[in-house]
This record gives C-alpha cells, sequence and structure tokens, in this order.
C-alpha cells in the first residue's frame, strides 16, 4: 500500500546490537502498530500508538521500544537484539481503530545472528 | 485472553471448486472481524471487515459471515481459482486498538 512504508525491508544484524525499524504513513492516520510475525505464531502485537507521543504495549513488548515524534512515524527499536527477536515485522495502520480495519505495510524480515 | 483458531492450516483444491475456510474465536465480545489475505514474502492485504452488528460482508466472489453467539466465521470464495493461492488470516478486533489474529489457514488451488 503507497500510503504505508516500511525500511528497511530485510536486515542481518549480530547479537546485542540496537537495531531500529522504521514506519512512516502519508495517510493521517491515528494508530499505529507494531506487530511480529513467526511460523506457528501467527501475528502477535508487540506495541501500538493512539497519536504523537500515545503509545502502549503489547502481547509481546519484552525486549522493544517505540516513539512516536510526530503522526507519520512509528519507530520500533531493539536496545539489544537476540536470536529470539529474529522475526517479520509488521507495521499498521487505522483510522480510528480497529472498527475501520487495519492497513499493513510490506514488513521488515529481520535475522539476528 | 481472545484465542483465535482457524481450521484447517491447509487445504488443496482443484480449480473451480467453492472455498470454504472457517475462523472460531473465544471471546464473544468483539468490535469485529477482518479476513486477510497474505501472498508469500508479502504484507496483509484486507479482504473483508465485518462489524460486530453485521451477519455477512460480501465482495466479489468472497462472502464472509459472522455468528458471534457460536464464535465463528466463515469465509466462502466461489469457483476458486490458482490465482486464490495465498494463506488467509482471520483477526477479531475485541476491543477498539486491538486484533488478535489466527495462525492462518494456507490455501493451493490448482489448476
Amino acid at each position: 500500500d503507497a500510503g504505508i512504508t516500511q525500511s528497511p525491508r530485510h536486515k542481518v544484524t549480530e547479537t546485542g546490537t540496537p537495531v531500529t525499524l522504521r514506519c512512516h504513513q502519508t495517510e493521517n492516520h491515528r494508530y499505529m502498530y507494531w506487530y511480529r510475525q513467526d511460523p506457528g505464531h501467527g501475528l502477535r502485537l508487540i506495541h501500538y500508538s493512539y497519536g504523537v507521543k500515545d503509545t502502549d504495549k503489547g502481547e509481546v513488548s519484552d525486549g522493544y521500544s517505540v516513539s512516536r515524534s510526530k503522526t507519520e512515524d512509528f519507530l520500533l527499536t531493539l536496545e539489544s537484539a537476540t536470536s529470539s527477536q529474529t522475526s517479520v515485522y509488521f507495521c499498521a495502520l487505522s483510522r480510528t481503530g480497529a472498527n475501520y480495519g487495519y492497513t499493513f505495510g510490506s514488513g521488515t524480515r529481520l535475522t539476528v545472528v | 485472553k481472545q484465542e483465535v483458531t482457524q481450521i484447517p492450516a491447509a487445504l488443496s483444491v482443484p480449480e473451480g471448486e467453492n472455498l470454504v475456510l472457517n475462523c472460531s474465536f473465544t471471546d464473544s465480545a468483539i468490535y469485529n472481524l477482518q479476513w486477510f489475505r497474505q501472498d508469500p514474502g508479502k504484507g496483509l492485504t484486507s479482504l473483508l471487515l465485518i462489524q460486530s452488528s453485521q451477519r455477512e460482508q460480501t465482495s466479489g466472489r468472497l462472502n464472509a459471515s459472522l455468528d458471534k453467539s457460536s464464535g465463528r466465521s466463515t469465509l466462502y470464495i466461489a469457483a476458486s481459482q490458482p490465482g486464490d493461492s495465498a494463506t488467509y488470516l482471520c483477526a477479531v478486533g475485541f476491543n477498539d486498538y486491538k486484533l488478535s489474529f489466527g495462525a492462518g489457514t494456507t490455501v493451493t488451488v490448482r489448476a
């Protein structure tokens, strides 16, 4: 979807290094989300944001932090990457919460070696 | 905690056959239910969104039903085509901010 962009698309990093993934939107949507997708687990919510500087934890937030300093950008940071954080990370948008459906980015494939 | 289950995990059908994909959830107090399609190595594409007050939604060959009381949704794809081969994900909105996802059903339509 042209209104949501994730970067980088692929990244390989070493255990213990910090990593930041970026989600950028041009839709001016209020809600933004970070999910991870792993085989056998489906998609699991890491963190979400309901406005600038307003964020909250999802079900698998340990080891991750987020920031949203402006409407269009939502950053996900792995402070010290571990092999268990190897995954595909998806950003999603929603206009006024889940009632209006989600739009997903193309994903970032992260490998921690 | 809302649990979402999709059975079967994989399905293979010949072209032209109708597809029936099932989704069940444990907590009937939902806001909505959304079906997504995911192609290998790609993101999720929204197919249908059913609000909690609705019983079904239709788009072209796709029809999704919702029965909150029994905790079930079914996605029907009529006259399947090889291009329908993908993984189909069910997601339940159980409050205004979050979705709980099933693990998906991977569909293969044989030409």
